[in-house]
C-alpha cells in the first residue's frame, strides 16, 4: 500500500484562498480525486484527475498537480466551504487509499 | 436519480460477523465496480475495499483482507459486506460508494459498533 499526507487543519479568512497539498510518492503516477465531507454527511467529489471538476461543482474548486504532490485550491472561501477534505488515490493493482483528510476552517 | 440504500449494521460482539447490503437504483448496476468506505467515530475515511462490475475481481484494504468479503449480485442491484471476526477496531460508519471517474454517489452510512 501507499500513504498519502495532508496537512491537519488549514484556516482561511473569507473571500482569501486555501491551498491543500497532498503528497504521495505514487502521485506522480496516479490520479488524485478529492472529496469534501461536512459533518453527518457522506463524502462528495470536488476534484478528478487532478484537476478535473465534475458537474455540479464550483468553480472556485480547482486542482493542480506537480510531481509527487497535488493542490486543491479553494478561491474566494466561503463558509460553506468549511469542511474536512480528503485526497484519494489508487495504485496500480487497484488498492485505494485516503489521505488522512484536512480541515477547513473558515475564521 | 442515483441512489445507494444501505442496511445491516449494529451492535456485536468482538469475534462475531455482521453482513451489510447496499441497494442500488437509477444507474446500470452491472457497468460499475462498487466500493465500501469506513470511518471510525472522529476519525478520517478509510478505504474498505472494492469489487469489479461483474464481481470477478476483488480488492482489500490490508486491515480487512482475510476477514471481510466483498460480493454482488447483478440481478438484485446489490452490492455486499461480509465481516468476519470482528474487533473493537472495526467500528466505524460504513460508506457503499459509487467512485466513478467523474461523479461518485455515496450511501446514507450505516454505524457497525463492535463491542463487548
Amino acid at each position: 500500500s501507499f500513504d498519502l499526507t495532508q496537512p491537519p487543519s488549514v484556516s482561511v479568512s473569507p473571500g482569501q484562498t486555501a491551498r491543500i497539498t497532498c503528497s504521495g510518492d505514487a502521485l506522480s503516477d496516479q490520479y488524485v480525486y478529492w472529496y469534501q465531507q461536512k459533518p453527518g454527511q457522506a463524502p462528495m467529489l470536488v476534484i478528478y484527475k487532478d484537476t478535473e471538476r465534475p458537474s455540479g461543482i464550483s468553480e472556485r474548486f480547482s486542482g493542480s498537480s506537480s510531481g509527487a504532490t497535488v493542490t486543491l485550491t479553494i478561491s474566494g472561501v466561503q463558509a460553506d466551504d468549511e469542511a474536512d477534505y480528503y485526497c484519494q488515490s489508487a495504485d496500480i493493482s487497484g488498492t485505494h487509499v485516503f489521505g488522512s483528510g484536512t480541515k477547513v476552517t473558515v475564521l | 436519480q442515483v441512489l445507494l440504500v444501505q442496511s445491516g449494521g449494529g451492535v456485536v460482539q468482538p469475534g462475531t460477523s455482521l453482513r451489510l447490503s447496499c441497494r442500488a437504483s437509477g444507474f446500470i448496476f452491472s457497468d460499475y465496480g462498487l466500493h465500501w468506505v469506513r470511518q471510525a467515530p472522529g476519525k478520517g475515511l478509510e478505504w474498505v475495499g472494492a469489487i469489479s462490475y461483474d464481481g470477478s475481481n476483488a480488492k482489500y484494504a490490508a486491515s480487512v483482507r482475510g476477514r471481510f468479503t466483498i460480493s454482488r449480485d447483478n440481478s438484485k442491484n446489490t452490492l455486499s459486506l461480509q465481516m468476519n471476526n470482528l474487533t473493537t477496531a472495526d467500528t466505524a460508519l460504513y460508506f457503499c460508494a459509487k467512485m466513478s471517474e467523474s461523479e461518485d454517489c455515496w450511501g446514507q452510512g450505516t454505524l457497525v459498533t463492535v463491542s463487548s
